[in-house]
């Protein structure tokens, strides 16, 4: 079945540091990607996304490219701050199908 | 604003009770979810409804009852029979169940069975 696998956290960097977040996934159809992020105490919200290949989703100074031929859609800020900190999912959406499914998410700390 | 509302934030049960979490949505969207969320892991779907009176179970439904009487509503009952109730929930609603569209989610409850 359709899955999606996140790098391991806790990711710990200091304030204006370049992040990645990988991200890769498995579908047999042609699903849209996702990237949501969770703030403390709080429940999920829409970061970014990209429905077909090659597309850039971008918001808040994040990016991430959908590669078909790689299964990949990594997240990437040039220059992080104290207020990215937050767990963060990657998450794809057969547009077939019904169901949203999720990585395990990566909490990344940003330090001052 | 538009928006999804849980409630109770914090809920605390006894062993052996039925609790109820609410959802109210006022996005008029058509398709609703129950995820859960334990700590360290993704979201487990629970429940989804793509219109009132009609929903379908997800990957984790043992222990747990939803309605749908309202597009605008969709509470979640975590019965006595759920082994492993302590956990965060998350409702969310989208504007269709199928298509490329989002979730859009609640702030979550948090349970604690003492």
């Amino acid at each position: 079945g359709d899955s999606v696998t996140q790098m391991e956290g806790p990711v710990t960097l200091s304030e204006e540091a370049f992040l990645t977040i990988n991200c890769t996934y498995t579908a047999t159809g042609y699903p849209s990607l996702f990237w949501y992020v969770q703030y403390p105490g709080e429940g999920l919200q829409l970061l970014l996304k990209a429905t077909k290949a090659d597309d850039k989703g971008s918001n808040k100074g994040f990016e991430a490219t959908y590669r078909k031929e790689t299964t990949s859609f990594h997240l990437e800020k040039g220059s992080v701050q104290v207020s990215d900190s937050a767990v963060y999912f990657c998450a794809l959406k057969d547009t077939g199908g019904f169901k949203t499914i999720f990585g395990a998410g990566t909490r990344l700390f940003v330090k001052a | 604003d538009g928006g999804i509302t849980q409630s109770p934030k914090y809920l605390f049960r006894k062993e052996g009770q039925n609790v109820t979490l609410s959802c109210e949505q006022n996005l008029n969207h058509d398709a609703m979810y129950w995820y859960r969320q334990d700590p360290g892991q993704g979201l487990r779907l629970i429940y989804y409804s793509q219109i009132v009176n009609d929903f379908q179970k997800g990957d984790i439904a043992e222990g747990y009852s939803v309605s749908r009487e309202k597009k605008e509503s969709f509470p979640l009952t975590v019965t006595s029979a759920q082994k492993n109730p302590t956990a965060f929930y998350l409702c969310a609603s989208s504007i269709m169940l199928a298509g490329s569209g989002e979730l859009f989610f609640g702030e979550g409850s948090r349970l604690t069975v003492l």
